[in-house]
């Protein structure tokens, strides 16, 4: 089945930015999406990407989408400690099962 | 709009136990799914339906029913109850099959 695959942790300094990474194997997917979960809650989505697209910016987030190598990236810049949470790429292959991977978590260090 | 509530927060069940988890949502939306959170293994379906009478399995369905009689309710059984099933479970609605899921807060079930 499809599989999506991201680092468990990462560590940043307060102020520089943070990529986090995630693969996947469905070449079908249509949507990537970047979600965020904060500890005790669900999960909110904070940005998503056509599979057409390479790059989608929205203020401090940076999506990258390399389609022939299935490669996901988020990079938040400017990293806040309000940013610590645990980040999750998911893809939507059809029709509506969408995969997440497992979740990387930020550690923001003030 | 209330958005994706769950009933209950938290649960401790004994083996063998049959319980409901409750999931409603206020947005009209089509397509609901649950998921199960384990450490390590990210959110994993277990089922979904995408409107009042439609149901389908997921990724992990094994000890797990569902159904969803009305477009806002869809409830979630543990039919016997095992530690294997000590989870956090998630409730997500969304418009369609692409947009965004909406998720709930989650119930943490315990099973001793």
């Amino acid at each position: 089945g499809e599989d999506v695959e991201q680092s468990l942790f990462l560590s940043v300094r307060e102020g520089d930015s943070s990529v986090i990474n995630c693969t996947y194997t469905d070449s079908s997917s249509t949507y990537l999406y970047w979600y965020k979960q904060e500890p005790g809650a669900g999960l909110q989505l904070l940005t998503y990407i056509f599979s057409n697209m390479d790059m989608k910016q929205d203020q401090r987030l940076t999506v990258l989408l390399n389609k022939k190598d299935k490669h996901l990236s988020l990079r938040i810049a400017d990293t806040q400690t309000g940013d610590s949470a645990i980040y999750f790429c998911a893809e939507n292959g059809g029709y509506q099962k969408v995969t997440f991977g497992t979740g990387t978590k930020l550690q923001v260090i003030p | 709009n209330a958005g994706v509530t769950q009933t209950p927060k938290f649960q401790v069940l004994k083996t063998g136990q049959s319980m409901t988890l409750q999931c409603a949502q206020d947005m009209n939306h089509e397509y609901m799914s649950w998921y199960r959170q384990d450490p390590g293994m990210g959110l994993r379906l277990i089922h979904y339906s995408v409107g009042a009478g439609i149901t389908d399995q997921g990724e992990v369905p094994n000890g797990y029913n569902v159904s969803r009689s009305t477009t806002e309710d869809f409830p979630l059984r543990l039919l016997s109850a095992a530690p294997s099933q000590t989870s956090v479970y998630f409730c997500a609605s969304s418009p369609d099959r692409v947009n965004e899921q909406f998720f709930g807060p989650g119930t943490r079930l315990t099973v001793l």
